[in-house]
């Protein structure tokens, strides 16, 4: 089936920095990519969706200045936090929608852990 | 999405069927039921789908009540690899909309 890699697989940094995720779609093109995070034991939140060569759109009470997304081209994806606090501390998954598959074929990447000092 | 309602955890001995039940009383004409599960420290991975008839694939089937408002995914011999937490959700993929996670459920599977 098909692929979605993010990068790094896992992340620590101190409180203030700011980090870089990637996401990338191996073997399709995806015109839209969805950005989630999840909590210990909670399921996933969507955080926002990300449009191939226009703006994110975010989720309800998602700060767009602290979490920045840019879909740059039609396979890659990255997702900023800035100025990451501990409480950012959380899984953070993105999916892939499959331009050419069947309608609403959406792939997962494995996740990013990012831990925050 | 219409909204679904699962049972937080189930435990099922290993090689044994497991039936996960998903009531979704207010599913539209047009949603489609579509399963995902979440393996631990994973991303989530597509199970099955359907719409109105029974379906099966290689992973499980997915059986459909008559009115549309309940389902059930059936894993035919768990094993420990299936520990997971299984996710019911309706998608009108007309939209072709994005997908919302509700809480799933946490399936134990014991040796």
């Amino acid at each position: 089936g098909a692929v979605v890699s993010q990068h790094p697989s896992r992340v620590i940094c101190k409180s203030g920095t700011s980090v870089k995720i990637e996401c990338r779609s191996l073997d399709f093109q995806a015109t839209t990519m969805f950005w989630y995070r999840q909590f210990p034991k909670q399921s996933l939140m969507l955080m926002a969706t990300s449009n191939e060569g226009s703006k994110a759109t975010y989720e309800q009470g998602v700060e767009k200045d602290k979490f920045l997304i840019n879909h740059a081209s039609l396979t890659l994806s990255t997702l900023t936090v800035t100025s990451a606090h501990p409480e950012d501390s959380s899984f953070y998954i993105c999916s892939a929608r499959d331009l050419l598959a069947v309608r609403g074929t959406q792939y997962f990447g494995p996740g990013t852990r990012l831990t925050v000092l | 999405d219409a909204k679904t309602t699962q049972p937080n955890s189930m435990e099922s001995n290993e090689e044994e069927p497991v039936h996960l039940p998903c009531n979704h009383s207010t599913i539209s004409g047009t949603d489609y039921i579509h399963w995902y599960r979440q393996l631990p420290s994973q991303g989530p991975e597509y199970v099955i789908h359907g719409l109105t008839s029974n379906v099966n694939n290689r992973m499980a089937s997915l059986a459909i009540a008559e009115d549309r408002k309940s389902s059930t995914l059936i894993l035919h011999r768990a094993t420990l690899r299936d520990a997971a937490v299984y996710y019911c959700i309706l998608r009108d993929v007309g939209r072709d909309d994005k997908i919302i996670f509700g809480k799933g459920t946490r399936l134990h599977i014991l040796p």
